[in-house]
């Protein structure tokens, strides 16, 4: 069964340090892969994605995330975290089936400290 | 500005009573889907239309209905709401079926008491 899992719940990071937000997926065949950001009351908005190409993809806000196939993860990254980060972050992969779907992770709240 | 819309953005109902969440996109996208979600269970899909009169079932229909009589217009209707369709929706367009990338808009919080 295809799947995206986000081990963690919850992220803190202080502010001006590095973040990761981990995704793994599990799809037969290439996956199509994307990070949304939910900021409060808000609707998710889309920040990058992975198609075919360099691992590393580059994204709004200074987002990055880095496809590795090996270990199935495609991890979003920001060299230096801002308070204004802190939001609800997805991962989610295309369905193979049904191109029209996406299957998202439960969500991981990303929290940066002053 | 390009943007999907829903209303109403909260709303709290009573088992049963019939209700309908209008969902709205100025980007001329063919296609548009609901999720809803849930703690502990990210976003799942409910519907999706891949043009007009063209509607099918996601993941979770279940006591949902849609109909797309409009490229732009996808509302999503409750005909008998139950407190397990408490939830927070999102109404989603991009602009094909071939399209990787869908825009979301900006929530409806839904309670059924």
């Amino acid at each position: 069964a295809q799947s995206v899992a986000q081990p963690e719940d919850q992220v803190n990071v202080a502010e001006g340090n590095p973040l990761t937000v981990k995704c793994t997926y599990s799809v037969s065949g290439n996956p199509y892969l994307f990070w949304y950001v939910q900021y409060p009351n808000r609707g998710l908005q889309f920040l990058l994605k992975y198609i075919t190409g360099d691992n590393l993809v580059k994204g709004s806000y200074g987002f990055e995330a880095e496809f590795n196939k090996s270990q199935t993860s495609f991890h979003l990254k920001k060299p230096s975290a801002l308070v204004s980060d802190s939001a609800l972050y997805f991962c989610a992969v295309r369905d193979i089936r049904n191109t029209d779907k996406l299957i998202f992770g439960t969500g991981t709240r990303l929290q940066v400290f002053p | 500005e390009a943007q999907v819309t829903q209303n109403p953005r909260y709303l709290i109902t009573v088992t049963g009573k019939k209700l309908t969440v209008t969902c709205s996109q100025n980007m001329n996208h063919e296609y548009m889907s609901w999720y809803r979600q849930d703690p502990g269970l990210g976003l799942r899909q409910i519907y999706y239309s891949m043009n007009v009169e063209v509607t099918d079932k996601g993941d979770v229909p279940e006591g949902y209905k849609v109909s797309r009589k409009e490229k732009r217009n996808f509302p999503l209707i409750l005909e008998s709401p139950s407190p397990n369709q408490t939830s927070l929706y999102f109404c989603a367009s991009k602009q094909s079926r071939a399209a990787e990338t869908q825009y979301f808009g900006p929530g409806t919080r839904l309670l059924v008491l």
